[in-house]
């Protein structure tokens, strides 16, 4: 069964649209990790956020904000204000595990095009 | 923060010869190393779990034979595609955690990309 699943394949916006990347998770563990990670054409991973189980806080850093709801399973990625330089493939990842080996479940991805 | 290090970022070969992707951590002490692929417009697939000092666990589907990978320091872990055939190339990631709450210490290497001809 998909672990990490991130529904939207493909999105296109134009700069300064607002535009939420859904993701969601399946574990049967009650202490897990959420990350999102940006992978621009470069291919290198970019960290952009960790997020604990026991932690449902909304996070907002600048332009970039997440909402994690544990009734949903869910931990959605939303960009304010899109910039071009946002395109890229935008993945969610679930750590499980956490005191052995530390998998990383990641989703399919969403690539975003952010449209002049 | 901390930085892991792939080598060679691109890789070109021909069928049959054997590739060497080299894992690097270059700030601290990696316990544990993981290997990635990622297929063109795919997610990333973990190969395998690199553990210093022992083998390698590997994922169902993934051959060991194939992908041979060995961790001999805590800084160094390295994947050999061994007879290289087109359908091996993709895109390499490996990273690295420090251990203890490994969750909060994993960090991704930048790539290799392998073409097999």
């Amino acid at each position: 069964a998909q672990k990490v699943t991130q529904a939207q394949t493909e999105i296109s916006v134009v700069e300064k649209e607002d535009v939420t990347l859904d993701c969601v998770y399946e574990t049967r563990d009650t202490t897990y990790y959420l990350f999102w990670y940006k992978q621009p054409p470069s291919g290198e991973l970019v960290f952009l956020i960790r997020r604990n189980s026991f932690d449902e806080q909304n996070e907002i850093s600048g332009r970039y904000s997440w909402n994690f709801q544990k009734s949903t399973s869910s931990f959605n990625f939303t960009i304010t204000a899109s910039q071009v330089v946002d395109s890229a493939v935008y993945f969610c990842a679930l750590s499980e595990d956490l005191y052995n080996f530390n998998k990383f479940y990641f989703g399919s991805g969403t690539k975003l095009n952010v449209k002049p | 923060g901390a930085v892991v290090s792939q080598h060679p970022s691109r890789v070109i070969c021909k069928s049959g010869t054997s590739v060497k992707i080299e894992c690097r951590s270059l700030d601290f002490q990696a316990t544990t190393m993981f290997w990635y692929r990622q297929f063109p417009k795919q997610s990333l697939m973990l190969m395998a779990t690199s553990n210093e000092g022992s083998k390698a666990t590997y994922e169902q589907g993934v051959e060991k034979d194939k992908f041979l990978i060995n961790h001999a320091s805590l800084t160094l872990s390295t994947l050999t595609v061994t007879s290289a055939h087109p359908e091996d190339s993709s895109f390499y990631i490996c990273s690295a955690g420090a251990g203890g709450r490994v969750a909060d210490t994993q960090y991704f290497g930048p790539g290799t990309r392998l073409t097999v001809l």
